[in-house]
């Protein structure tokens, strides 16, 4: 069992450059999550899509947006990166509404660098 | 909004116990987790406890949690140094909400 897949691992960017970062889960899950993860600051919540064809912001959306392809994939783009988005950023699934107790299942991140 | 507050660091010898501490802001929290974290890999779960309970054991970890203080924390027994990573302490509200994460305390054992 896969679980949650993310693509790419690593990914060097150039300031102004665009990039969509792929998440995929095999859980049937309804819910999906992006985090960035900084020193000192923790997982901040980007965008999350509680069940496919919704989405909304998290903590720290600006710069970023989000397509809940269908229930599986749930992706983030980068329209226009800036030093400020270099971090490591994780996907993580969960069942959903009302059916779990709201345990996240986490990918392995995709460390991201903004030159 | 909602904060979750845990200590940076610990350092312990390999064999002793760990208490890793985490307070939190909301009141409706139904579910408090803690998640750990190995270099360069995303978060597992590690245990999670019901907010209508005051502790949880499972084999070398224990979870105490003081509801009216809003005091959570995990001690793991007999620390190994793969017991070494960083541990988030999480909770959630009532309904449909997301998670809130404290930064994370890096556990450090040494032989």
């Amino acid at each position: 069992n896969a679980g949650v897949t993310q693509t790419p691992k690593f990914q060097v960017l150039k300031t102004g450059q665009s990039m969509t970062l792929q998440c995929a889960q095999d859980m049937n899950h309804n819910s999906m999550y992006w985090y960035r993860q900084d020193p000192g600051m923790g997982l901040r919540l980007i965008y999350y899509s509680a069940s496919e064809g919704t989405t909304d912001k998290g903590e720290v959306p600006n710069g970023y947006n989000v397509s809940r392809l269908n229930k599986r994939e749930f992706s983030l783009r980068l329209e226009s990166a800036a030093p400020s988005q270099t971090s490591v950023y994780f996907c993580a699934s969960s069942p959903g509404p009302g059916v779990d107790t709201g345990e996240l299942f986490f990918g392995e991140g995709s460390r991201l660098t903004v030159l | 909004g909602e904060d979750v507050e845990q200590s940076l660091f610990l350092s312990v010898r390999e064999g002793d116990s760990s208490v890793i501490n985490c307070t939190y802001t909301d009141s409706s929290s139904t579910y408090l987790y803690w998640y750990k974290q190995e270099p360069g890999a995303g978060l597992q779960l590690l245990t999670y406890i019901f907010s209508n309970m005051d502790m949880k054991q499972d084999q070398r970890l224990t979870v105490l949690l003081n509801k009216k203080d809003k005091h959570l924390s995990l001690r793991i027994a007999d620390t190994q140094t793969g017991d070494s990573a960083i541990y988030f302490c999480a909770e959630k509200g009532s309904g449909y909400s997301t998670l809130t994460f404290g930064k994370g305390t890096m556990l450090l054992v040494s032989p």
